[in-house]
């Protein structure tokens, strides 16, 4: 059961231009997302998070959109630069007696010059 | 530590044998979780400490698997028999938790495994 899912597995944007990472999740329990962002060979590293009290959250060309009625959130950035290809995953968490984050299974961005 | 270490970062193996794999996550960081990404696949959840003890093993594949964290730090996780199908890269976290909220987790750069 995928309680996280990014339906898209790739993803090609023009240097310059917009690119929007979507993720749809099916447990209202969870509470607090977050996007990871992973070059090959490398962990994956923390890019932006949202609490479920808000809707949106910026962080320079960085942006979190969450729509909890509809279960969904989107990560938009603008404009995409090429050092942006890599894979992001959208994750959740809920403290439900212990934090257990589920990550999607990724898109992978390509941004080209 | 500066950041989560993982050792090795690749182990190669044959199939049939025992592998461990350790983490040590940053310290005082008091969650710390396991993941999997197999080829072509997102990050599957293996389980979860918080402190010494695990609510959560429920990703763990099977009796095969089994994980351990002593004295609130280091941890090491365990595969018998080793199988093909348990070939990926094996990704330890860690992250703080204050109160009720948990900080992001930081991630190591995780342990390639191969079983020939």
């Amino acid at each position: 059961d995928q309680q996280v899912k990014q339906n898209s597995p790739s993803l090609s944007v023009q240097e310059g231009r917009i690119s929007i990472l979507n993720c749809d999740y099916t447990n209202s329990m969870f509470d607090y997302f977050l996007w990871y962002k992973k070059y090959p060979a490398e962990g994956p590293t923390f890019l932006i998070s949202i609490s479920s009290i808000k809707d949106k959250n910026e962080d320079g060309r960085f942006t979190v959109f969450l729509n909890k009625s509809a279960k969904h959130l989107s990560l938009h950035i603008v404009p995409s630069q090429p050092g942006d290809s890599a894979v992001y995953f959208c994750a959740a968490s809920a403290n439900t007696g212990g934090f257990k984050t589920i990550f999607g299974a990724g898109t992978r961005l390509f941004v080209k010059a | 530590g500066a950041g989560v270490s993982q050792s090795p970062s690749n182990k190669v193996t044959e199939k049939g044998k025992d592998v461990e794999l350790r983490c040590d996550p940053i310290s005082g960081h008091t969650a710390l979780y396991w993941y999997r990404q197999s080829l072509g696949q997102g990050l599957e959840f293996l389980i979860y400490f918080q402190g010494n003890s695990a609510p959560d093993k429920s990703g763990l594949p099977s009796d095969r698997f089994s994980a351990e964290r002593t004295g609130g730090s280091v941890s090491t996780l365990t595969i018998q028999r080793t199988q093909q199908e348990d070939s990926a890269v094996y990704l330890c976290a860690s992250s703080l938790i204050t109160g009720l909220a948990e900080t992001e987790a930081f991630f190591g750069q995780g342990t390639r495994l191969t079983v020939v």
